[in-house]
């Protein structure tokens, strides 16, 4: 367990709606990242945090965009939900000794 | 750009059989982490072993150990005595190490472990 709450578990929103989802972490490790899981394509980094305020993209990051305005929080906002994004949403946290592990996920559909 | 290839989609192994899940990799750097992880039905990702590049030694973690081929770019997971607790999916990743820098999991498309009681 590595101290990593991520809220809510799951939600249903409609098309357009913004949604934010939050990652919590409790042992002040520097790195964070949110992923995305879709059948067939395993998991995909969507943003990273290297720090407080610094963020950058990854491999999925149209649609989302990520703030970090604390240590211990990381939010993934979904500015207007579409269909395509319904999926499981991962967050994870890198340790000072390069391992990564991640929250339970966030079940998000977009109807 | 790294990947990462698992090219069985699903295994199957009698309970207290070993099997050999196997990922190959392509990257151009000569530091990096490898992970396997395994997914329950539950969905929860957890960190079965990990492997540094710079370690010639096969990691192993009780019942689960590695086989890392550094000049292959191979990394095969073999657990022994199969236990109905170990159906999963079971994912290998890449992380590159960037000496302090974020780089996350590069992951392949996963193994689908069936045990057979």
């Amino acid at each position: 367990d590595a101290g990593i709450t991520q809220s809510p578990r799951h939600k249903v929103t409609e098309t357009g709606t913004p949604v934010t989802l939050r990652c919590h972490q409790t042992e002040n490790h520097r790195y964070m990242y949110w992923y995305r899981q879709d059948p067939g394509h395993g998991l995909r980094l969507i943003h990273y945090s290297y720090g407080v305020k610094d963020t950058d993209k990854g491999e999925v990051s149209d649609g989302y965009s990520v703030s970090r305005s604390k240590t211990e929080d990381f939010l993934l906002t979904l500015e207007s939900a579409t269909s395509s994004q319904t999926s499981v949403y991962f967050c994870a946290i890198r340790t000072d000794g390069n391992t990564i592990y991640f929250g339970e996920g966030s079940w998000l559909t977009v109807v | 750009a790294q990947t990462v290839t698992q090219s069985q989609p699903e295994m199957s192994v009698q309970e207290a059989e070993t099997v050999t899940l196997s990922c190959t990799y392509d990257t151009s750097e000569s530091d990096y982490y490898l992970f396997w992880y395994k997914q329950p039905p539950s969905r929860q990702m957890i960190l079965v072993i990990r492997q540094e590049a710079y370690k010639q030694q096969n990691a192993t973690e009780n019942r689960f150990s590695v086989n890392f081929q550094k000049a292959a770019k191979s990394f095969s997971l073999k657990i022994s005595d199969s236990q109905l607790g170990d159906a999963a999916m079971y994912f290998c990743a890449l992380m590159m190490y960037s000496g302090g820098g974020a780089d996350g999991l590069t992951f392949g498309k996963g193994t689908h472990l069936i045990i057979q009681p």
